[in-house]
């Protein structure tokens, strides 16, 4: 199947800085990502569709100003958490789906484990 | 509204088998998914229904009924490793998944 990665798979800040997480189809183009947040125990929340080309999707309460999110090019779609506070500590999952949307599996990366200090 | 409900827990032995039951509401739908999600780690995908009807892939399979918003992930052979959380996630006429909040299943020896 494709493969999404994602980079850092960890990053420790202090609060107040701004952390970039990035979001990668490694084999297939995508031209919408998904950014999920997942809280110990519970399930995914998406946070935002990525569109490449134009403004990403925010879901209700996700602050865009915040969380910003940027599509570069039809592979790479990054996720800017600004002025990082400890609530921001979460795990961060983005996914792309596949572009045949007749099979609509969606690849999941690995993750990233932000803990804000 | 949209709404995914599954267990939040289920305790299961080793070798026998078990089943995950989900019942769903959601605007539009483009089918439903069952992933795998071991703690600290991205879900990894199981099964992918369409249509009515049972998918089979190996000791697992899947359920779908649209009529009844209801699906169930069936897993065989239980295996210690099988001890994991199982969302289940429509997707939407967007191509949104629509995410349940998942079923922790542990499997007992």
């Amino acid at each position: 199947g494709a493969v999404v990665s994602q980079h850092p798979s960890r990053v420790i800040c202090k609060s107040g800085t701004s952390v970039k997480i990035e979001c990668r189809s490694l084999d297939f183009q995508a031209t919408t990502m998904f950014w999920y947040r997942q809280f110990p125990k519970k399930s995914l929340m998406l946070m935002a569709t990525s569109n490449e080309g134009s403004k990403a999707t925010y879901e209700q309460g996700v602050e865009k100003d915040k969380f910003l999110i940027n599509h570069a090019s039809l592979t790479l779609s990054t996720l800017t958490v600004t002025s990082a506070h400890p609530e921001d500590s979460s795990f961060y999952i983005c996914s792309a789906p596949d572009s045949d949307h007749e099979s609509s599996e969606q690849f999941f990366g690995p993750g990233t484990r932000l803990t804000v200090l | 509204g949209q709404n995914i409900d599954q267990p939040t827990e289920m305790t299961a032995t080793e070798g026998a088998i078990v089943q995950i039951n989900c019942t769903y509401q959601t605007s539009g739908f483009n089918g439903l998914f069952w992933y795998q999600q071991h703690a600290g780690e991205a879900p990894t995908f199981l099964s992918y229904n369409v249509l009515d009807g049972l998918e089979e892939k190996g000791r697992f399979s899947s359920f779908l009924s649209r009529s009844k918003g209801y699906s169930y992930l069936l897993l065989k052979e239980l295996q210690m490793k099988d001890s994991a959380s199982y969302l289940c996630a429509t997707m939407d006429s967007n191509y949104q998944l629509i995410w349940g909040a998942g079923t922790k299943l542990i499997i007992k020896p």
